[in-house]
């Protein structure tokens, strides 16, 4: 059963502390995107690799956020220090655009910051 | 760039009754469009998309939509709602060339039993 899959599910944190958060693709895809889901600005792509190169993190707030392809199967996204306004839930997902272009999503990390 | 614009941030509708979700996109290139679905807690699902050919496409749940280039749109319909159909709806946009996918607002779709 393919799937993307994203851990953790769920995380509390104090504001300043690391978070990372991991995705494993679906196998075989090249393509992965991180995106961020709030009740205000709803789905914001933040960025996104293709064959583990990064392709656009301009959707990013470079000072705390990074995010890397180790490898083809995991993808991270670090938010070093934190802040309650990163509270989000934040969705990996990956696609195979030579096959076809949609994008497969994972069930998301929902981070909390307090 | 590419965008996309849901008009109806929330639909209620009473069950058994038709709807209509409504996405107007933007690029001045030739796109791929999708419709998705959110259930509470999840993340998002594949209900439908338009890549070339017929303009009209389905999904195995009874919801259609309709590319149509020169309204720039690509509306999501049903005939008749069931309450399990209640979740968030979410269109997109890619370009051909290129991977990124821009996603609209979302439709919040409340069944009325």
């Amino acid at each position: 059963d393919a799937r993307v899959t994203q851990t953790p599910r769920h995380k509390v944190t104090e504001m300043g502390q690391e978070v990372t958060m991991r995705c494993q693709p679906i196998l075989g895809h090249n393509t992965v995107f991180w995106y961020r889901q709030t009740m205000m600005q709803g789905l914001e792509l933040l960025a996104y690799f293709r064959n583990r190169a990064p392709l656009d993190d301009s959707g990013m707030p470079k000072d705390r956020f990074s995010a890397e392809m180790p490898d083809a199967t995991l993808a991270t996204l670090k938010i070093q220090p934190s802040e309650p306004r990163d509270s989000a839930v934040y969705f990996c997902a990956s696609g195979l655009r030579e096959v076809t272009p949609e994008a497969f999503f994972g069930q998301g990390t929902r981070l909390t910051v307090v | 760039a590419q965008s996309v614009t849901q008009l109806d941030s929330q639909v209620p509708v009473f069950e058994e009754a038709p709807v209509e979700l409504r996405c107007n996109y933007s690029s001045s290139v030739s796109v791929y469009l999708f419709w998705y679905v959110q259930y509470p807690n999840q993340g998002l699902q594949l209900l439908l998309k338009y890549l070339s050919g017929s303009t009209l496409v389905e999904s195995i749940n009874g919801f259609e939509a309709e590319f149509n280039k020169s309204q720039t749109s690509f509306h999501l319909r049903k005939p008749s709602v069931h309450i399990s159909d209640t979740a968030e709806y979410f269109c997109a946009v890619s370009v051909f060339g290129n991977e990124k996918l821009t996603f609209g607002t979302g439709t919040r779709l409340t069944i009325i039993p």
